[in-house]
């Protein structure tokens, strides 16, 4: 069992549509990241929050919008997206984001869910 | 910069059989750390093995391995006995001091197992 959860498993939404990518985590981890991968390449970064705070955004277009309500749960909101923001979203989280590189600090990743704009 | 280097986009192997996937890494940061993910089609990433920059012995975790040559700054993944359910993507990443919790990951490599 994974132990981050993310809803919904698959979304399919239109141009003008607005939804929410959710993500749980009960480990106490205090970095929660959101990661887009497209099919057959690597994830790759979009934001990181540390302790709530939002940490990193990768130059992300504002259509996409992170929120971290508290330090279990991570929301990527989503406003007129465009057919090619059709991807995987992963979500993950770590004891911490800074400088331990350690085996402790391993990312745990969320089974993601499918999004398909049309 | 760093960067993650993986060859081999894809690979097939027989069960049972043992499977060598390459990583080669570039970092001017001593301290970093390596890992390796599996990806089934389900698109969970799950982490397999981890190695420190200063580990002084190769990680190793049931059928995983990893094979850290850090003056050839390698560190390929060996699965032995492979099983049908070692079909997947594998990704090596890498996670620097510097990087400020980015794991940076390679291309990936599709292994699949036949009978």
């Amino acid at each position: 069992d994974t132990e981050v959860t993310q809803t919904p498993k698959h979304l399919v939404m239109g141009m003008t549509n607005k939804k929410s990518l959710k993500c749980e985590q009960h480990m106490g981890h205090r970095a929660m990241y959101w990661y887009k991968q497209k099919a057959k390449k690597p994830p790759e970064l979009m934001f990181v929050y540390s302790y709530e705070k939002l940490s990193i955004n990768e130059s992300v277009p504002s259509r996409f919008s992170p929120e971290c309500p508290n330090s279990s749960l991570l929301n990527l909101h989503l406003h007129a997206l465009q057919p090619e923001d059709s991807a995987l979203y992963l979500c993950a989280s770590s004891q911490s984001q800074g400088t331990d590189t350690s085996g402790a600090n391993v990312l745990t990743f969320g089974a993601g869910s499918r999004l398909t704009v049309l | 910069a760093q960067k993650i280097t993986q060859t081999q986009p894809g690979m097939f192997v027989q069960e049972k059989e043992a499977v060598t996937l390459d990583c080669t890494y570039d970092t001017s940061d001593p301290s970093y750390g390596l890992f390796w993910y599996k990806q089934p089609s389900s698109g969970e990433m799950i982490f397999l093995i981890y190695q420190g920059s200063y580990d002084q012995q190769n990680a190793t975790e049931g059928r995983y391995s990893l094979n850290f040559q850090k003056a050839r700054k390698s560190a390929n993944l060996v699965i032995s006995a492979s099983q049908l359910g070692d079909s997947a993507m594998y990704f090596c990443a890498m996670r620097a001091t510097d990087s400020w919790g980015k794991l940076q990951f390679g291309a990936g490599t599709q292994v699949v197992v036949t009978p």
